[in-house]
Parts: C-alpha cells; structure tokens; sequence
C-alpha cells in the first residue's frame, strides 16, 4: 500500500515564475492537507481539501497561493511569481475522513527553493 | 485556539541512554500524535495515542488526556533516533491540527 506520495522531491525557481507542487494521497483517502515548513521551525496549516472542495484555507496567504483537489488526479498548490520568502518545504498529509478522530499520513514533502 | 508546548526543546544524548519527551496542551483533546522528523525532513508517524499507552519496540507513549499531557519514551537511543520529534493534537471539533514546536534530539554515537 504506497503512502503519501509527492513531486517534485525538490524544486528550483527563480523569482516570478511559477511553483506547481503535487500530493497524491494513500489509496482510499479523500482528504488532504497542505503545511508548509520554514527553516528551523514546525509545521504550519495552509489548506484542507476534499475531492473537488476546499473546506478549508485560512493558512493559505490570500494572493498568489491556490490549491486544488480534482476529482481525477493529484492535489495540487500553487504558488505564482514565487519570492524568495515562500522557500520552505511543503508537506501534503492525506487521511481516510476529515473527522477529528483521524490518524494523518505525511508524503516525503517538496523542497522549494526560490533563487 | 489550544497552545501545545513541547518540552525540552533540545535534548542531547549517548548512544544508549533512555529519555522523556514531553508535549503538554492547554484543553481536551480528540487526536494527538506523535511524529519524527529525521535528519533528511521526511515525517514519520510514531503514535496516533489520544489516551492510553502504546508501544512499538523501542519506542512507547502514554496521554493522561484528563491532566492534558502526553509523553513520549525512547529506550537504548540509537543515532538513528536523532531528528525532531513532533506532536499534534485537535481538539474541540477542529479538524485542522496544531502542532508543538518539537523536541530536537541528537543521539552521539
């Protein structure tokens, strides 16, 4: 059973372009979380989807960040005309229900690097 | 919101040697879990222990959730324990769960 998964591993970007990274999450779960974690601190909330929703994105800087669930394929966080502020990595976390009561999975997280 | 604290925020120990880790949060809680961050940044789960006691070879848990507390044991450390040991609790309905800071361990050889 393959967990979490996500890509790319690591991702180089220059000021102003584009960040797309993908969370695939555990066979059989519907929801998926978005952190982000900055050099020499925890993780920090950004985003809770659902297959096709977001339920949740008060963590998420309120311009050039979006996230996306769809009903086929990856979830997917966005970053346009990326600073060299948003380097951090960012890690997707999957469980089976969004209920309290649920066990989160993490995937190995992309390591963004913004030159 | 809840305020989770983790303590000690360093820790610093020989090959061998037993340790506490403690993460202490501020209301009643739904989930809690324990996560190791290794050197290379990947999380791992440890625990998903919202009360009681667990336990997986070197590595035990116990949460009195009614003190608001839990604690996190490793035995006979090994190098390969070094990283950041993390938890996360929800509580009060939330789904969205708030992590400590971490307890930093480097296990010398």
């Amino acid at each position: 059973n393959a967990g979490v998964m996500q890509n790319p591993r690591h991702l180089v970007r220059r000021r102003g372009q584009e960040a797309r990274l993908r969370c695939s999450p555990m066979k059989g779960h519907s929801h998926v979380y978005w952190y982000r974690q900055l050099p020499e601190e925890g993780l920090k909330f950004m985003v809770y989807l659902q297959k096709e929703n977001i339920i949740d994105e008060s963590g998420m800087p309120k311009e050039r960040f979006s996230a996306e669930f769809p009903k086929e394929g990856p979830s997917i966080l966005r970053i346009q005309q990326v600073v060299r502020g948003d380097s951090a990595a960012y890690f997707c976390a999957s469980s089976p229900r969004g209920s309290d009561y649920n066990e989160q999975f993490f995937g190995p997280g992309t390591r963004l690097t913004v030159l | 919101g809840i305020q989770v604290e983790q303590s000690p925020p360093d820790l610093i120990l020989q090959e061998g040697a037993n340790s506490t880790l403690r993460c202490n949060f501020s209301d009643s809680v739904n989930n809690l879990q324990w996560f190791h961050q290794n050197p290379w940044g990947q999380l791992i789960n440890l625990f998903y222990i919202p009360s009681g006691t667990k336990q997986n070879g070197r590595l035990s848990a116990t949460t009195v959730a009614t003190e608001r507390y839990s604690l996190l044991y490793i035995s006979s450390s090994q190098t390969t324990d070094s990283g950041v040991y993390f938890c996360a609790v929800l509580s009060g309905g939330s789904y969205i769960p708030t992590f400590g800071r971490g307890t930093s361990l480097i296990v010398h050889p």
